[in-house]
C-alpha cells in the first residue's frame, strides 16, 4: 500500500509567524504533489500542487519538493488566524496506479492571535 | 458559474436501505472521483473515472456502486453491503486523470 505521512498535529503558531508543515511519501513512482486545505465540516480546497524538485510559490504559500527523499512541505508565511484548518497532503501514484491521489491523514494547523 | 455540485447535503436513511448520492461538474472535466472521509482521517479513493461509460475501482470500492453514463455526472450508490456507510462523502473533478482535483461541497450520510 503506498502511502503519504503527515504529522497530525495540532501545529500552533501565533499570527503572523511561519507555518510549517511536512510531508512524506513512499511510492518512488510519484510524480505530482499537492496540498490541500480543509476548514471544519467543509471540502477540500486546493492551494498548491508541485511536479518539480525545489520551490514552488504563490502568494504566501511555498510548496518544497525533494524527491530524492521523498519529502514534500508547505511554509506559510504571515500567518493569520483564517488560516487554521487542517492540511491535506496528496501524492498521485505512478506506475500501474497512475492517477489515482493518495492523501495523508492532514495536520491541524491553528494560528493564535 | 462552474463548478462541482453534490447533493444533498445531508442524507439520513436507515440500514438496509440503499442510497444514491448525486455529483454533477459542468467544468467540463473528463475525470471524475468518489471519495470517503471519516472523522479525523484523510480522504480515502473508492471509485474514479477516466471517461464516460467506465470506471476503476478505488481502495475500498466493497459495498459501493457508480455509473458514468454522461459526462457531467457520476453518482454513488451506497448499497445495503457497506458495513460502516455513515461518512463524508466527497465527489471531486480533473481535467484530465493525473491533474488537479476540485473537490465538490460534499453529502454527509447518516444511516442508522
Amino acid at each position: 500500500q503506498k502511502e503519504v505521512e503527515q504529522n497530525s498535529g495540532p501545529l500552533s503558531v501565533p499570527e503572523g509567524a511561519i507555518a510549517s508543515l511536512n510531508c512524506t511519501y513512499s511510492d518512488r513512482g510519484s510524480q505530482s504533489f499537492f496540498w490541500y486545505r480543509q476548514y471544519s465540516g467543509k471540502s477540500p480546497e486546493l492551494i498548491m500542487f508541485i511536479y518539480s524538485n525545489g520551490d514552488k510559490e504563490d502568494g504566501r504559500f511555498t510548496a518544497q519538493l525533494n524527491k530524492a527523499s521523498q519529502y514534500v512541505s508547505l511554509l506559510i508565511r504571515d500567518s493569520q488566524p483564517s488560516d487554521s484548518a487542517t492540511y491535506l497532503c496528496a501524492a498521485i501514484a505512478g506506475g500501474t496506479s497512475y492517477g489515482k491521489l493518495t492523501f495523508g491523514q492532514g495536520t491541524i494547523l491553528t494560528v493564535h492571535p | 458559474d462552474g463548478g462541482i455540485t453534490q447533493s444533498p447535503k445531508y442524507l439520513f436513511r436507515k440500514e438496509g436501505q440503499n442510497v444514491t448520492l448525486s455529483c454533477e461538474q459542468n467544468l467540463n472535466h473528463d475525470a471524475m472521483y468518489w471519495y470517503r472521509q471519516d472523522p479525523g482521517q484523510g480522504l480515502r479513493l473508492i471509485y474514479y473515472s477516466q471517461i464516460v461509460n467506465d470506471f476503476q475501482k478505488g481502495d475500498i470500492a466493497e459495498g459501493y456502486s457508480v455509473s458514468r453514463e454522461k459526462k457531467e455526472s457520476f453518482p454513488l450508490t451506497v448499497t445495503s453491503a457497506q458495513k460502516n456507510p455513515t461518512a463524508f462523502y466527497l465527489c471531486a473533478s480533473s481535467n484530465r486523470q493525473g491533474d488537479e482535483q476540485y473537490f465538490g461541497p460534499g453529502t454527509r450520510l447518516t444511516v442508522t
